[in-house]
């Protein structure tokens, strides 16, 4: 079975653009969530998406949005992109989400530069 | 507000050992208590999930604790590999309405041969 996938796997970016970034979950899986993870922060909670609707939301500013495709497929967006914007975007899939004691499956993320 | 502290940061041990990671957490009311194994450039993956009423959960050579009084649990890994060496990361989520997780900053594992 395929597991969780991250497109692009690499993007640099400039400030002030925004950027989309898109998770493909495993298959079944309704509940996707995803993260943040800088050297400074470690990994941050950004939001979670259940059956195309936003669950939990991170303590992120609203430039941090995202959406959820009828396919479980999410997206994020970031707009008005900041220096520290640069990180790891991580997206995990599972069957229930993080209220359950249900495993979470993450992508190999996506490494966001911002120059 | 809620914390999780990981102890050692960085731990180095030699092939064969055993050794015990530590997390503290303070995080109310509790729903459920993660460990995952990060290797550099990857995204984690789950070792154990306990909830409130287990105490102890086992995923091969890897075995946790959980002791929701003191609000501690360790990762025990037995007999350690070289493909051990990555990062091992505590994350414990709170219930009541919103479950949002919080990370440990993680314990950096390096196992020489």
């Amino acid at each position: 079975k395929a597991g969780v996938t991250q497109t692009p796997r690499y993007l640099i970016k400039t400030r002030g653009q925004q950027v989309t970034l898109s998770c493909s979950p495993i298959s079944g899986h309704r509940s996707v969530s995803w993260y943040q993870q800088t050297p400074g922060q470690g990994l941050q909670f950004l939001f979670e998406y259940f059956s195309e609707t936003q669950r939990n939301k991170g303590n992120f500013p609203g430039r941090f949005s995202g959406r959820q495709f009828s396919n479980s497929r999410s997206e994020m967006n970031v707009s008005t992109l900041e220096l520290g914007d640069s990180a790891l975007y991580l997206c995990a899939s599972s069957w229930t989400g993080g209220r359950a004691p249900d495993t979470q499956y993450f992508g190999p993320g996506t490494r966001l530069t911002v120059l | 507000k809620n914390q999780v502290e990981q102890s050692p940061q960085s731990l180095i041990i030699l092939e064969g050992k055993n050794c015990t990671l530590q997390c503290n957490y303070t995080v109310s009311p509790f729903s459920n208590l993660r460990w995952y194994k990060q290797d550099t450039g990857r995204g984690p993956v789950s070792l154990t999930i306990m909830t409130f009423s287990e105490n102890t959960k086992s995923n091969g050579r890897y075995t946790a604790t959980l002791d929701a009084d003191t609000k501690q649990s360790s990762l025990h890994i037995t007999a350690s590999q070289l493909s051990d060496s990555a990062s091992y990361i505590c994350v414990v989520t709170a219930a009541g309405g919103s479950y949002i997780p919080t990370f440990g900053r993680g314990t950096s594992l390096i196992v020489h041969p």
